[in-house]
């Protein structure tokens, strides 16, 4: 059973911090990688997929990186705005489904 | 542009009483899913469907049925109620199963007392 760690937990950064959020699985014969954004009682947004032939992704300020290898990618957020505090998921596809880490909690302090 | 929504957004159950989730997409998706989230704990995954009339098995598919008659939508029923259902679940769909995003719903809050 794919399993997926997420570290930190939490991070708390002022604003226009550049950070790395880091995410780690133990089965790495994935077919991608999905990273999530889920607001307080909210459902999740869909940031990046990577795909297992890829290296890396981006969209404006995110960029995520896989090393399907060693079974770890990272979501680097540049110049962090109070907007980017929520909780970042990322969820490998393994077989017939995503699996899930428990999340980063960001807190950006203006 | 509603995507995958949920019906209903909260409920709160007697143990022992049933009820079902509604899951529609509008997105032409073959590929539906149900998670639920706990506390301090990843999204898992209930039940799965890789297109109409299709379902399976996910992780924890114990005391929940579900049924994809339509292509658009996947139901998700909880016969008898009980506490350890008490959770957030969400509905996700994708186009295909390993080259596409998911998309997901704005969750259920369910109470099971």
């Amino acid at each position: 059973k794919q399993e997926v760690t997420q570290i930190p937990a939490a991070l708390s950064v002022p604003e226009g911090e550049n950070l790395v959020l880091n995410c780690s699985f133990t089965d790495s014969a994935i077919y991608n990688l999905q990273w999530f954004r889920q607001d307080p009682g909210k459902g999740l947004t869909s940031l990046l997929l990577i795909q297992s032939s890829q290296r890396e992704q981006t969209s404006g300020r995110l960029n995520a990186s896989l090393d399907k290898s060693s079974g770890r990618s990272t979501l680097y957020i540049a110049a962090s705005q109070p907007g980017d505090s929520a909780t970042y998921l990322c969820a490998p596809h393994t077989g017939n489904q995503f699996y899930f880490g428990t999340g980063t909690s960001l807190t950006v302090i203006p | 542009n509603a995507g995958v929504t949920q019906t209903p957004k909260f409920r709160v159950l007697k143990t022992g009483q049933s009820m079902t989730l509604l899951c529609a997409q509008d997105m032409n998706h073959e590929y539906m899913y149900w998670y639920r989230q706990d506390p301090g704990m990843g999204l898992r995954l209930i039940h799965y469907s890789v297109g109409e009339g299709t379902t399976a098995k996910g992780e924890v598919p114990d005391g929940y049925n579900v049924s994809r008659l339509k292509k658009q939508n996947f139901l998700l029923g909880l016969e008898s109620a009980a506490p350890s259902q008490t959770s957030v679940y969400f509905c996700a769909s994708s186009a295909t199963l390993r080259l596409t995003e998911a998309f997901f719903g704005q969750g259920t809050r369910l109470t099971v007392v």
